[in-house]
């Protein structure tokens, strides 16, 4: 079975606070993604990688970066978190030539 | 006009009945299928997965895809409590490497 896994379940932060997101999968997959969920507007993209240390933009990256320095893990950063960045943030993962991805578990982020 | 068009509901039926999930779309570059389902506060799971147009059936579930008017369903049979979720549909043109367009979401419910 593939498990991706999130550092936190849950996450209360502060405004302007720097904030880690780590993400980590066992099944060797050279794809991880970064979403964020919210009502009314779904899952959006954040940002994407396809191999190590390499990394794309998705539908909204603003206000955030990324780090891939293993296969395995891949770490969504808050430079400085806003009010506009509560929400549920998802990671997944797939291999190259698959279209399905595999999520985790999900973290909740507040930041107040 | 958005990608992926899905009502969010809420769509109560009672047990054992059989539901009807769809999504619309307008991008004919997609050719990959998935339906995720995702109970409140996990991530999503992934439920069916089709390529290009027909059906597909795994349990109690039918995935169907008409490429031709650009629609999908998911069908449960049987259908139980524990199947009260939010079914997401996505889809995806290939390549495998960048992120999925997914719908926002039909939020399910089974009455005992």
């Amino acid at each position: 079975d593939v498990k991706v896994t999130q550092s936190s379940r849950y996450l209360v932060k502060r405004t302007g606070e720097k904030v880690f997101l780590e993400c980590v999968q066992d099944m060797d997959h050279e794809n991880m993604f970064w979403y964020r969920q919210d009502p009314g507007l779904g899952l959006r993209l954040i940002y994407f990688s396809y191999d190590v240390k390499m990394k794309e933009k998705g539908d909204i990256p603003e206000g955030y970066s990324v780090s891939r320095e293993k296969k395995e893990r891949f770490s969504l950063i808050l430079e400085s978190a806003s009010t506009n960045q509560t929400s549920m943030y998802l990671c997944a993962s797939s291999p190259p030539v698959q279209e399905t991805q595999y999520f985790g578990p999900g973290t909740r982020l507040l930041v107040l | 006009q958005k990608e992926v068009e899905q009502d969010p509901g809420p769509l109560s039926v009672p047990e054992g009945a059989i539901v009807s999930l769809n999504c619309t779309y307008s991008n004919s570059a997609f050719q990959y299928f998935m339906w995720y389902r995702q109970y409140s506060r996990k991530g999503p799971e992934l439920l069916m997965y089709t390529y290009s147009s027909g059906n597909k059936e795994d349990g109690r579930f039918t995935a169907q895809v008409d490429k031709s008017s650009k629609y999908i369903s998911l069908f449960i049979r049987d259908s139980q409590p524990s199947d009260s979720a939010t079914y997401l549909c996505a889809m995806d043109g290939g390549g495998g490497a960048d992120g999925l367009t997914f719908g926002k979401g039909t939020h399910l419910i089974i009455q005992p």
